[in-house]
């Protein structure tokens, strides 16, 4: 099975701020990696796909990047409904979710 | 408007066993791969099992292989999980999920998750 593994686990950030979420694959994944977004007592929803690919309606202010093994997901502006945990998912073989990243307010 | 409503959560003794069931509506359920994906409390996501659009093809995550089996009925919409032999460690909520893949397929079960329902809380506990 393939391992994924999130850094930070978890951070304080303010709005406006640009933020940065780490996933990385124990094997190579191509670009088969999804991003979702989770709110408390809400279920997830999906940010990017292919590694890189917006969600339809999804805010630009959201991007994705890498391939392999090592991917990032960014938020270049961070708005006050961002507040919430991420998760990355590789779907190259059986789907795996990474451990999570939370994002609190400073 | 895709919407996805699960039901038939509940509190299960050790051992026990649940149906679940997830409603499709507002796109073409027989047209996609559906999965369940279960979030054990204050926990993380884990994936549990997949299903093509024909019934054709299953996947599991290794925990649950020979006790839950998923299974669909495209002309009523449904997807359900039956849950058998049931531990504390399958405690969580459990989402239906309707799912894509490269290329607009799932190749052996590979699909990540555009849509999700709110969510069933299966609890078990003596």
């Amino acid at each position: 099975a393939i391992r994924m593994t999130q850094s930070p686990s978890s951070f304080s950030a303010s709005t406006g701020d640009r933020v940065t979420i780490t996933c990385r694959a124990s094997q190579g994944i191509s670009s088969y990696l999804a991003w979702y977004q989770q709110k408390p007592g809400k279920a997830p929803k999906l940010l990017i796909y292919a590694a890189s690919t917006l969600q339809s309606g999804v805010p630009s202010r959201f991007s994705g990047s890498g391939s392999g093994t090592d991917f990032t997901l960014t938020i270049s502006c961070l708005q006050s409904e961002d507040f919430a945990t991420y998760y990355c998912q590789q779907y190259y073989s059986y789907p795996s979710f990474g451990p999570g990243t939370k994002v609190d307010i400073k | 408007e895709v919407q996805l409503v699960e039901s038939g959560g509940g509190l299960v003794q050790p051992g026990g066993s649940l149906r679940l069931s997830c409603a499709a509506s507002g796109f073409t359920f027989s047209s996609y791969w559906m999965s369940w994906v279960r979030q054990a409390p204050g926990k993380g996501l884990e994936w549990v099992a997949n299903i093509k659009q024909d019934g054709s093809e299953k996947y599991y995550v290794d925990s649950v292989k020979g006790r839950f089996t998923i299974s669909r009925d495209n002309a009523k919409n449904s997807l359900y999980l039956q849950m058998n032999s049931l531990r504390a460690e399958d405690t969580a909520v459990y989402y239906c999920a309707r799912d894509q893949g490269s290329g607009g397929d799932c190749s052996g079960g590979s699909c990540y998750s555009d849509y999700w329902g709110q969510g069933t809380l299966v609890t078990v506990s003596s």
